[in-house]
């Protein structure tokens, strides 16, 4: 069974441009996560979808974030524009809707972004 | 609110030796509590879990915790580390009261010396 498959793994840019990156879930998984990880730190949650809907954004800077999830299935992160405070590594987790509280989530491998 | 504190943000142990990470927890709830490993590069993985059953929880690769209320601890432990253990490793509680949002501590990277 396929992973949860993030692209680009890495990805350099300057500052003000803007990137995107891409999640595929587990076949099946209802819930997506993306999470932020700067270095030395643990993940902390951007956005979680249940199915097509954000049910919790609160810690989305939406000024320069956006996150869509079309279909319920594979979702985009965007920032626009991109500064220097952004450089991190972008994860996209997927569980089973109902598995959220039990913590089985599936992480991809991440997306590395460097702003320059 | 939910936290969680990882005491040491680095360990080192020699292969075959016993390993402890620490782990202390913050929670207005019973919480849900798990460990995550992080190999370079790779995606995190669930370790083990423990939602309010035994106390003493078995993972994968011969990892155990143990959940102390009196101490709000989680304690990971392994009797004989091996050199694949080398990994970060993540103590997460589950926040409930935000429909199960995991909060993840800071990490603690732990090295395995032949």
């Amino acid at each position: 069974e396929a992973g949860v498959v993030q692209s680009p793994r890495y990805k350099i840019i300057e500052k003000k441009q803007p990137v995107a990156f891409w999640c595929n879930p587990i076949s099946g998984h209802n819930t997506l996560y993306w999470y932020l990880q700067n270095l030395g730190q643990g993940p902390e949650l951007l956005i979680r979808y249940e199915n097509e809907e954000a049910v919790d954004d609160s810690q989305l800077p939406k000024d320069r974030f956006s996150a869509e999830r079309l279909k319920g299935v594979d979702s985009t992160l965007k920032i626009q524009p991109a500064e220097l405070g952004d450089s991190a590594v972008y994860l996209c987790a997927s569980s089973f809707q109902g598995d959220t509280n039990t913590g089985e989530l599936f992480f991809g491998e991440g997306s590395r972004l460097t702003v320059l | 609110a939910q936290s969680v504190t990882q005491l040491d943000s680095h360990v080192s142990v020699s292969e075959g030796t016993p390993v402890l990470l620490r782990c202390n927890y913050s929670s207005s709830y019973s919480p849900s509590l798990f460990w995550y490993v992080q190999h370079p590069n790779k995606g995190l993985q669930l370790l083990l879990k423990y939602t309010s059953a035994a106390t003493l929880v078995k993972g994968i690769n011969g990892f155990e915790a143990e959940f102390k209320k009196s101490e709000t601890s989680f304690h990971l432990t392994k009797p004989s580390a091996h050199m694949s253990d080398a990994a970060e490793y993540f103590c997460v509680v589950s926040s409930r009261g935000s429909q199960g949002n995991l909060i993840f501590g800071k990490g603690t990277k732990l090295s395995v010396k032949p």
